[in-house]
């Protein structure tokens, strides 16, 4: 059975800290992704990464960045966490050569004070 | 760029049909998606067809692609309480990154 696994459902922090998101997929697919859902905008693409130590931006990347040093990990990272980065965040991977489904995890529900 | 569109909200009486419907603009699309999101929880794949066919069955789920109008949709047939959640159109083409339609809400009312 497919896995993607998010490190927390419910975090909250403090305007200005450092906030790290990880998520981990075991299905040793390439492409690993970063979307923010927020009611009525659906799913936005943060990042998105096709291999180890490769990323690319996506429609939002501004006060995000992210890692990948390991083909199973994708961790997303708020420098200075603003209230405006409150939101849902979704992790996704998806095989190079099977199609293109992607597999989500559960979501990270960050709330920033 | 590429674009998805679909209403925000269906209400529906339980045992019902539901048709939710989204519509594209990328003529080159392969894979037409629905995804469902439960409360609380991420998307799943509910079903998929390739941009070379007109309809999919699979069990209660009816997808309808009418690709001249760019045009989706999916019918879930004797809709229950439990059908209740967030539907997400999405499509890819020549990019292996789907693009999502905002979702649609399905409320199921007894």
């Amino acid at each position: 059975d497919v896995k993607v696994t998010q490190s927390s459902r419910y975090l909250v922090k403090r305007t200005g800290e450092k906030v790290f998101l990880e998520c981990v997929q075991d299905m040793d697919h390439e492409n690993m992704f970063w979307y923010r859902q927020d009611p009525g905008l659906g799913l936005r693409l943060i990042y998105f990464s096709y291999d180890v130590k490769m990323k690319e931006k996506g429609d939002i990347p501004e006060g995000y960045s992210v890692s990948r040093e390991k083909k199973e990990r994708f961790s997303l990272i708020l420098e200075s966490a603003s209230t405006n980065q409150t939101s849902m965040y979704l992790c996704a991977s998806l095989a190079g050569n099977r199609g293109y489904e992607q597999y989500f995890g559960p979501g990270t529900r960050l709330t920033v004070t | 760029g590429e674009d998805v569109e679909q209403s925000l909200f269906l209400s529906v009486r339980e045992g019902d049909s539901s048709v939710i419907n989204c519509t594209y603009t990328d003529s080159s699309s392969t894979y037409l998606y629905w995804y469902k999101q439960e409360p609380g929880a991420g998307l799943q794949l509910l079903t998929y067809i390739f941009s070379n066919m007109d309809m999919k069955q699979d069990q209660r789920l009816t997808v309808l692609l009418n690709k001249k109008d760019k045009h989706l949709s999916l019918r879930i047939a004797d809709t229950q309480t439990g059908d209740s959640a967030i539907y997400f159109c999405a499509e890819g083409g020549g990019s292996y990154i789907p693009t999502f339609g905002r979702g649609t809400s399905l409320i199921v009312h007894p």
